[in-house]
């Protein structure tokens, strides 16, 4: 099953500035967007950021969406020892009419 | 606030069905607002989404697991549940519940159980 494409691994300064990317077709980011999920090792999936880029009740303004054609991206700023997590996009695929998830990228915070 | 938790045996035999139940709390399932859904996580892996269920009873799949999954709803008891057959050890896993949301995202989730297939 296609699923969609993100980097392993992402690194970056403490208060510096991350940006994660989501790649996947225009049967599913490239048509519904895409939305963000954050995974802290031991704990269910969070919510960060709906398919139409919007942020759940409680969710930082640090974490900030959007959408470019059939890649979808997550900006986080200020970054903080605690953003440290397993970040994952979701989608749902027009084609299969089924929702797909990303590999997901493990965010250091160095 | 919506919680839902997740509840079935944590070791089941290869060939043998996988029952899971997701018991919901802080919302009704009969309300038809969301859908709700099963999702897996291999060890180290990333998440597989398994199927949702509408409170009427109709059901999606992963087309790549169809064959083998029953995702079923009780209204009454404010549960859904996922059988999953046939289990090898690749289906070892943690299981979550989630809530879909109108705009069609996870946006409740479980804790997950852990689920192991081995003899």
């Amino acid at each position: 099953q296609a699923g969609l494409t993100q980097p392993p691994s992402v690194s970056e300064d403490l208060r510096q500035t991350a940006t994660l990317t989501c790649t996947g077709n225009s049967d599913n980011v490239g048509n519904q967007g895409a939305a963000w999920l954050q995974q802290h090792q031991g704990h269910p999936p969070k919510l960060l950021s709906y398919r139409n880029n919007n942020r759940p009740s409680g969710i930082s303004e640090r974490f900030s969406a959007s959408r470019s054609g059939n890649t979808a991206s997550l900006t986080i700023t200020e970054l903080q020892p605690e953003d440290e997590a397993d970040f994952y996009c979701s989608a749902w695929d027009n084609s299969l009419s089924a929702w797909v998830f990303g590999g997901g990228t493990k965010l250091t915070v160095l | 606030q919506v919680q839902l938790q997740e509840s079935g045996p944590g070791l089941v035999k290869p060939s043998q069905t996988l029952s899971l139940t997701c018991t919901v709390s802080g919302d009704s399932i009969d309300s038809g607002t969301y859908y709700w859904s099963w999702i897996r996580q291999p060890a180290g892996k990333g998440l597989e989404w398994i199927g949702r269920i509408y409170s009427s009873g109709s059901a999606n799949y992963n087309p790549s697991l169809k064959s083998r999954v029953t995702i079923s709803v009780d209204t009454s008891k404010n549960q859904f549940s996922l059988k999953l057959t046939s289990v090898t050890a690749a289906d070892t896993a943690v299981y979550y519940c989630a809530r879909v949301s109108r705009t069609w995202d996870f946006d409740s989730w479980g804790r997950g159980t852990l689920v192991t297939v081995s003899s």
